[in-house]
């Protein structure tokens, strides 16, 4: 089983459909990142978050350290959010990201 | 531009073949980490580097792969003797590790084909 996992791994939406991306893990973590990868390779950072919320524009990152859960949600989705989100943890202890699959999302017009 | 660069961004070569790539992380920024990323899935840890020191190394970096970073600055990877399951996406991540931060940014990746 891997130490971060990621569901839905495909999405697919209607633009301004509400859209929330969850990742579970199963190690102590120093953070949990999530990351947005474009075709072509290139990934950006959108949050890094240890406990509650967090939010940038049309975007909203919880996590539960409790539950070990976090989600990404995306309000009013655009075809320009589609991409592949990966959710990655710092490992307690250890200086490495640990990633999850991602989630490829396609949001249509 | 003062983002991580990585070269070459495309690498085709033939199995067998040897392979050199770059990395130059943001310039205040003391870790510099390196990831593979084979295709649909998440990138997975190779290795990183605090200032010139390789402090950790994955057991996916078998001995035909070698990592330096010779003067804490830029970074380079080699791959010895390609195979095809070397193709891959390698991307190269800068942080700095201070009391309140250790967000990695990533640079574009480069895009290795071994054919």
């Amino acid at each position: 089983k891997n130490e971060v996992e990621q569901s839905p791994q495909n999405l697919t939406a209607q633009e301004g459909e509400f859209i929330t991306i969850n990742c579970s893990y199963s190690v102590g973590i120093s953070a949990l990142h999530w990351l947005q990868q474009h075709p072509g390779g290139g990934i950006v950072s959108l949050f890094m978050l240890s406990s509650g919320k967090k939010k940038h524009g049309r975007l909203i990152a919880t996590i539960n350290i409790q539950e070990k859960h976090s989600s990404l949600h995306i309000t009013a989705s655009h075809p320009r959010d589609s991409a592949v989100y990966i959710c990655a943890v710092g490992v307690q202890g250890a200086q490495k990201l640990v990633f999850g699959q991602g989630t490829r999302l396609t949001i249509n017009p | 531009d003062t983002g991580v660069s990585q070269d070459p961004r495309h690498k085709i070569t033939k199995r067998g073949q040897n392979v050199t790539f770059r990395c130059d992380p943001i310039s205040e920024h003391n870790r510099l980490y390196w990831y593979r990323q084979t295709l649909g899935q998440g990138p997975e840890f190779l290795t990183y580097f605090q200032n010139e020191a390789q402090l950790e190394k994955s057991r996916l970096l078998s001995d035909r792969f070698s990592a330096e970073r010779p003067k804490g600055s830029f970074s380079t990877l080699e791959i010895q003797r390609t195979e095809q399951g070397d193709s891959a996406m390698y991307l190269c991540a800068s942080s700095y590790q201070g009391p309140y931060s250790y967000e990695q940014y990533f640079g574009p990746g480069t895009r290795l084909t071994v054919t």
